[in-house]
């Protein structure tokens, strides 16, 4: 069971927003900052967000982060067919000796 | 641009130790610390252990003292043991570069290798 809680999939057409929430507790992402990572099929996970809100580098700038609280999202706008992917959070968590924390991964489908 | 290409054999005995290279390019791997992470066939990512190029560790407790994290500045490489393997230990084992903003508890992962697939059997 992943610490941080993502909902397992989401799903939009072409051109629309879709937004995915990652769900922690307050010694993770209510502590630390949150990044996600997009896994597309066959392919090792790549750094999309980092720092609750920045983008690498090559990203394109419909991929947004946000965080409030002890919730993150990650918003992708103007949905394209190449977006089809796992989508990842993960934080940082403050409990015992610390640790990495991951979400379970949300499965997004382009329709 | 820092390459990350990991290495190692692809089947393990059960009870038997795991042992994968990760050799960086592109970059030296005193600029950093780094991580590897492995995630199961169609499941979800877990954290193994990182290392600074120092030689200090952090290791996933949940591992139970089974995994060892080690730097080669040498051969600008890490590596990976996992002692006494069984069948939940069959996953896709990745290195990647944790880059530290003055805190481990701010970093990020990048670049990750391609990702080594090992299998637990006998």
């Amino acid at each position: 069971q992943s610490v941080l809680t993502q909902p397992p999939s989401a799903s939009g057409t072409p051109g629309q927003r879709v937004t995915i929430s990652c769900s922690g507790s307050s010694s993770s992402v209510g502590s630390n900052v949150v990044n996600w990572y997009q896994q597309l099929p066959g392919a090792a996970p790549k750094l999309l967000i980092y720092n609750d809100n920045q983008r690498p580098s090559g990203v394109p700038d419909r991929f947004s982060g946000s965080k409030s609280g002890t919730s993150a999202s990650l918003a992708i706008g103007g949905l394209q067919s190449e977006d089809e992917a796992d989508y990842y959070c993960a934080a940082w968590d403050d409990s015992l000796d610390g640790l990495w924390v991951f979400g379970g991964g949300t499965k997004l489908t382009v329709l | 641009q820092v390459h990350l290409q990991e290495s190692g054999p692809r089947l393990v005995k059960p009870s038997e130790t795991l042992s994968l290279t990760c050799t960086v390019s592109g970059g030296s791997i005193t600029s950093s610390y780094w991580i590897w992470i492995r995630q199961p066939p169609g499941k979800g990512l877990e954290w193994i252990g990182y290392i600074h190029y120092s030689g200090s560790t952090h290791y996933n407790t949940s591992l139970k003292s089974r995994a060892t994290v080690l730097v080669d500045t040498s051969k600008n490489q890490i590596s990976l043991r996992l002692r006494a393997v069984t069948a939940a230990d069959t996953a896709m084992y990745y290195c990647a570069r944790m880059i530290v903003p003055g805190a481990v508890r701010r970093a990020w992962f990048d670049p990750w290798g391609q990702g080594a697939l090992v299998t637990v059997s006998s």
